[in-house]
């Protein structure tokens, strides 16, 4: 078991441009979150799946996010139009049902000029 | 809903000296507790947690926290710092029951001095 893994860890955009992050949890965790963390803050949700459905969403990620989960293995998130606001850590978690215990990815640091 | 307050953003310690990260919380309802700590460009791993039982909770490298329900806190405490304790801390909650929805507070960056 090599841990969650995300891709990429770094990516510099300029503001417009659309950008799409990787996830891939620990095999057979059912469940797997997104979060975003800025300078100063601590994680906050974005969104979860349980297997291939998307069971909640934040008020944070607006109409220009997106993210899937299309077989219930690895998930991305996509970012359209980006804007500077959106620079920030993205961190993926995944977890077993009901095992109070959530497992971070080494996150990937987006960059909007 | 729930939050979580850290009260410093830093905090200094000499090596082999004690150290307390204090963690209070808001919340309707029951709740379960959780540090996770974030070593130098590595990512989040969870430190210890509280879900029901004694109040008291270790991890395997000597920290410890204890839950006080009247005061709603879950501080942080280790007897001795290694050098190796360089790390943001980051205290969490979740509602009883929903390990789904964890709200973490803004973090304290623990700095060793030697």
């Amino acid at each position: 078991d090599t841990g969650v893994s995300q891709d990429p860890r770094h990516k510099i955009t300029k503001r417009g441009q659309n950008v799409t992050f990787r996830c891939d949890p620990i095999s057979e965790h059912n469940r797997l979150y997104w979060y975003r963390q800025t300078l100063g803050q601590g994680p906050e949700f974005l969104t979860y799946f349980q297997n291939e459905a998307q069971l909640e969403k934040s008020r944070l990620l607006s109409d220009r996010f997106s993210a899937e989960r299309p077989k219930g293995s690895f998930s991305t998130l996509e970012i359209q139009r980006t804007e500077q606001g959106d620079s920030a850590m993205y961190l993926c978690a995944s977890s077993p049902d009901y095992y109070n215990e959530q497992f971070f990815g080494p996150g990937t640091r987006l960059t909007v000029l | 809903a729930q939050s979580v307050t850290q009260l410093d953003s830093q905090v200094p310690v000499f090596e082999e000296a004690p150290v307390e990260l204090r963690c209070n919380y808001s919340s309707s309802v029951s709740v379960y507790l959780f540090w996770y700590v974030q070593y130098p460009n590595q990512g989040l791993q969870l430190l210890l947690k509280y879900l029901s039982g004694s109040t008291l909770v270790e991890s395997i490298n000597g920290f410890e926290a204890e839950f006080n329900k009247s005061q709603t806190s879950f501080h942080l405490r280790k007897p001795s710092v290694h050098i190796s304790d360089t790390a943001e801390y980051f205290c969490a909650v979740s509602p009883e029951g929903r390990d789904d929805k964890i709200i973490f507070g803004k973090g304290t960056r623990l700095h060793i001095l030697p």
